[in-house]
This record gives structure tokens, sequence and C-alpha cells, in this order.
């Protein structure tokens, strides 16, 4: 069964520090995303890779990078946690073309305080 | 105005009842559409891509109207495991070459025994 892993279900960081979110894939995507969940406002693409050491701005790039060293990982990184950084945070891959779905991760639901 | 919008409901049908949602997308030049299903608390799982031409699977029949620009999904004979939040998605694909899908922020569903 293929799959997409995030490091952590659940995280709780303080303001100010810097947050790593660690997404893996074992289906040999080359595109991988990071996507924000908040209520009422739906999902939201932070950054997106179609290749290694590839990376796109998605909507709402502001307070994020990412690192993408090899095939199968995507990090995000949030430089300076911020309390409106509070969210659900996805990952997904796929398959390069626009036909292709993405499988998401099981999400890592970031608390900052 | 939002590039991908739904009703967010929530659609509250008996068992067995007969149950439509749209989808409608802003790009005319939007190419890929997919419904994804999303249970409280878990990731986006793709239900089905949407086939210029219509597509069905089992209880579930995906449509594409590209002169009004919406998707749509019919669920058939609703079951009580069907209780959950529909997100379309759409491909953009702006000028940049943007390969990401936008997401709606979801119509929830509610089957009732």
């Amino acid at each position: 069964d293929v799959k997409v892993t995030q490091s952590s279900r659940y995280l709780v960081k303080r303001t100010g520090e810097k947050v790593f979110l660690e997404c893996v894939q074992d289906m040999d995507h080359e595109n991988m995303f990071w996507y924000r969940q908040d209520p009422g406002l739906g999902l939201r693409l932070i950054y997106f890779s179609y290749d290694v050491k590839m990376k796109e701005k998605g909507d709402i790039p502001e307070g994020y990078s990412v690192s993408r060293e090899k095939k199968e990982r995507f990090s995000l990184i949030l430089e300076s946690a911020s309390t409106n950084q509070t969210s659900m945070y996805l990952c997904a891959s796929s398959r390069p073309g626009r036909s292709y779905g993405y499988t998401f991760g099981s999400g890592t639901r970031l608390t900052v305080v | 105005r939002k590039e991908v919008e739904q009703d967010p409901g929530p659609f509250n049908v008996p068992e067995g009842a007969t149950v439509a949602f749209n989808c409608t997308y802003s790009n005319s030049a939007s190419q890929s559409f997919f419904w994804y299903r999303q249970d409280c608390r878990k990731e986006p799982k793709l239900l089905m891509s949407v086939y210029s031409s219509g597509n069905e699977d089992g209880r579930f029949t995906a449509q594409l109207n590209r002169a009004s620009q919406y998707i749509s999904l019919l669920i058939r004979d609703s079951k009580l495991s069907d209780s959950a939040t529909y997100l379309c998605a759409v491909n953009t694909n702006k000028d940049t070459g943007r390969r990401a899908l936008t997401f709606g922020s979801g119509t929830r569903l509610q089957v009732q025994p």
C-alpha cells in the first residue's frame, strides 16, 4: 500500500521557534505538496516541488520555507512560528502530469502557543 | 471570487436517498478535476477523477460541465458510511505553469438512519 508519512500527528511549539515538519513518500513520486487546512478556508497551498531541489510558491508561502534534498522527502519549515500558523498541515504527493490525483499524509496538527 | 467554490452544507439525507453536490470553478482553462472524500479528523482521500464525458464508480457518478464551469458528484442509494466532507479539486494551471490542485472548502454530507 502506497504511503505518505508525516513525522508527527500532533505538535505544540512556542511562538518564535523554528519548526520542521517532515514528509516522506514511498511511491517514487516526482511531485510533492504542502497544504494547510483551516475551518472555513479549506486547503490552501503553501509550497510544492516537482523535482529534487526544485520548489515553487503556492498561495500562502509567507512565513514558510521548504527543502527537498531527496526525492522521497519534502520538509516544511516555519522560520519563526506564530500563533496564526496554528493549523492542520497536510503533505501530499503525486505522479507528474495533470491527470493524477494526490495521495495525502495523515496530517500534522500544529499548535503554536 | 474564490477559484473553486462549494456549498458547505450540511446536506442531511436519509439512507437510500440520492444526493448531488456541485462545485464551480472560475478559470476556464482548468483541465483536471477530482472529487475527494474527507472523514472527520482524517486526510482527504481521492474518490474519483472527473472526465469530460462523465464517469461512474459504483454508486458515484461525476460529471463535468465546461460551458457552465462546474463539476458535480451524484451519490445514489446513500449509506451511513457515506457521511463525510466531499472536496472538489481543480488544476487551474495558470500561465506560470503551476501544477498544483486548488481545492474547494468542501460540502458536508450527513446520512441519517
